[in-house]
């Protein structure tokens, strides 16, 4: 089955930093999301992105669905930003929709 | 519109019993999704339905059953709890015309 793994694993950041948080995966794909968990456990949409590029205020994302990455940028992090980022693909044929293995942020004050 | 609407909130079992968790949709979306997620893990697919009728496995479907009673809602069934089904489950639907996925908050279920 398709394989989707997320790097780096762990990030500490001091608020104010930028980040970015990769997402790659091993075949073609109809849609790719970025989620943030938060501390809660809630899983929030952030970003539907099949291909090309997408802003949110201090979010933004980009996917190059050619070679199968996708790419999650976090502009002056806030300690809110903390939690637990996943990418998730929805595979081509079996509609199944597959999570990455995460990225889990924590930014200190 | 409540999106997608988990029940219960929280469960304690003991080993063997068993129970539904519910699962309930107003987007009148096609697909939909169970998932469990371990502690300091990611979410592991059970199973799925791509439409009303059809339910298909996922990566760990041993010791669940599933039934899309109709468009909006999709149950996920444990017929005798194991201490292994302590997770947190959250269940999903998709939308077949854009592909985005929207979650409910979850059922935090333990299994003593």
């Amino acid at each position: 089955g398709i394989q989707v793994e997320q790097s780096p694993p762990d990030l500490i950041l001091q608020e104010g930093a930028n980040s970015t948080l990769r997402c790659n995966f091993s075949d073609s794909v109809n849609n790719l999301q970025w989620f943030h968990q938060n501390p809660w456990g809630q899983l929030i949409n952030l970003f539907y992105i099949p291909s090309g590029t997408k802003q949110n205020g201090r979010l933004s994302a980009t996917t190059v669905a050619t070679e199968r990455y996708s790419l999650l940028y976090i502009s002056s992090s806030q300690t809110t930003d903390s939690g637990v980022y996943f990418c998730a693909v929805v595979t081509r044929g079996f509609q199944k929709l597959v999570f990455g293995t995460g990225t889990r942020l924590l930014v200190s004050p | 519109n409540a999106g997608v609407t988990q029940t219960p909130k929280f469960q304690v079992l003991k080993t063997g019993q068993s129970m539904t968790l519910q699962c309930a949709q107003d987007m009148n979306h096609n697909s939909m999704y169970w998932y469990r997620q371990d502690p300091g893990m990611g979410l592991r697919l059970i199973y799925y339905s791509a439409s009303e009728g059809t339910t298909d496995k996922g990566e760990v479907p041993n010791g669940y059953n599933v039934s899309r009673l109709n468009k909006r809602e999709f149950s996920l069934r444990l017929e005798s709890a194991a201490p292994s089904q302590t997770s947190v489950y959250f269940c999903a639907s998709r939308n077949h015309g854009t592909y985005e996925a929207f979650f409910g908050q979850g059922t935090r279920l333990t299994v003593v």
